[in-house]
C-alpha cells in the first residue's frame, strides 16, 4: 500500500519552455503531497506543500510564479516548472503521506529535469 | 546548528559487519523519526520509522532514538553490497504541518 506514482521519469526540454511533473497517490487519498528538489550529492530540499483545494505554501526562496502547483483531487498534484532554464535542472520527487497508515511518507520516483 | 545534522561519510564498512549511522537534531518537539536509503539516482525508500525512546528492530536494521540526548541511529547488522547507499535521517517537527526535515545523508559502501 501507500504507492506515490510520479511522471515523467525524466525530461529534457529547452530554454524557455514549461514542463509538467504528475504525482498521483495510487491507493490512499493525499490532501497534502510534498514537492522536494534534490541537486546532486546533496540532500532533499523542501520547495512546496501543495494541498488539496487551496494554494500551496512554497519555502522560502522558491518562486511561486515559476513553480506553479496545483492540487486539484486528492490523489493528483502537478508541478510546472515555467521558462525553464539550465539552473533548473534538477531532481524533482514529490511525496505524500498515509495517514490511514503506518507507511510514513511515500515518494514517488522521481522526475529528472534536464533544461537545455 | 542544522536542524537535521548527519556525516555525509562515506562511511565504509567490511560485508558481514555492522553499520552504525548516527543523525542529531534540534530539539524542536520533534515527534516522529524517520530513516530513508537513497540508491543513486533514485528517490528516498523508507526503511524505518520510529516515535518513542529506545530500540526498533525490523530485520537486519534497528533504529535506536535516544531523545534525552537528541539523537536517532540506525544499526545495520550482516551488512551486505546491496546495502550501499545514501541513508537519510528525517524527522517530523510537532507543530509544523506534518512535513518532513532531512539530515544531509551518510554515503555508506558495504565492500565485499
Amino acid at each position: 500500500g501507500a504507492v506515490v506514482s510520479q511522471h515523467p521519469s525524466w525530461v529534457i526540454c529547452k530554454s524557455g519552455t514549461s514542463v509538467k511533473i504528475e504525482c498521483r497517490s495510487l491507493d490512499f487519498q493525499a490532501t497534502t503531497m510534498f514537492w522536494y528538489r534534490q541537486f546532486p550529492k546533496q540532500s532533499l530540499m523542501l520547495m512546496a506543500t501543495s494541498n488539496e483545494g487551496s494554494k500551496a505554501t512554497y519555502e522560502q526562496g522558491v518562486e511561486k510564479d515559476k513553480f506553479l502547483i496545483n492540487h486539484a483531487s486528492l490523489t493528483l498534484s502537478t508541478l510546472t516548472v515555467t521558462s525553464a532554464h539550465p539552473e533548473d535542472s534538477s531532481f524533482y520527487i514529490c511525496s505524500a503521506r498515509d495517514t490511514g497508515s503506518n507507511y510514513g511518507y511515500t515518494f514517488g520516483s522521481g522526475t529528472r529535469l534536464t533544461v537545455v | 546548528q542544522k536542524e537535521v545534522e548527519q556525516n555525509s561519510g562515506p562511511l565504509s564498512v567490511p560485508e558481514g559487519a555492522i553499520a552504525s549511522l548516527n543523525c542529531t537534531y534540534s530539539d524542536r518537539g520533534s515527534q516522529s523519526f524517520f530513516w530513508y536509503r537513497q540508491y543513486s539516482g533514485k528517490s528516498p525508500e523508507l526503511i524505518m520509522s520510529i516515535y518513542s525512546n529506545g530500540d526498533k528492530e525490523d530485520g537486519r536494521f534497528t533504529a535506536q532514538l535516544n531523545k534525552a540526548s537528541q539523537y536517532v541511529s540506525l544499526l545495520i547488522r550482516d551488512s551486505q553490497p546491496s546495502d550501499s547507499a545514501t541513508y537519510l535521517c528525517a524527522l517530523e517537527w510537532a507543530n509544523a504541518g506534518n512535513m518532513l526535515t532531512f539530515g544531509g545523508g551518510t554515503r555508506l559502501m558495504v565492500k565485499p
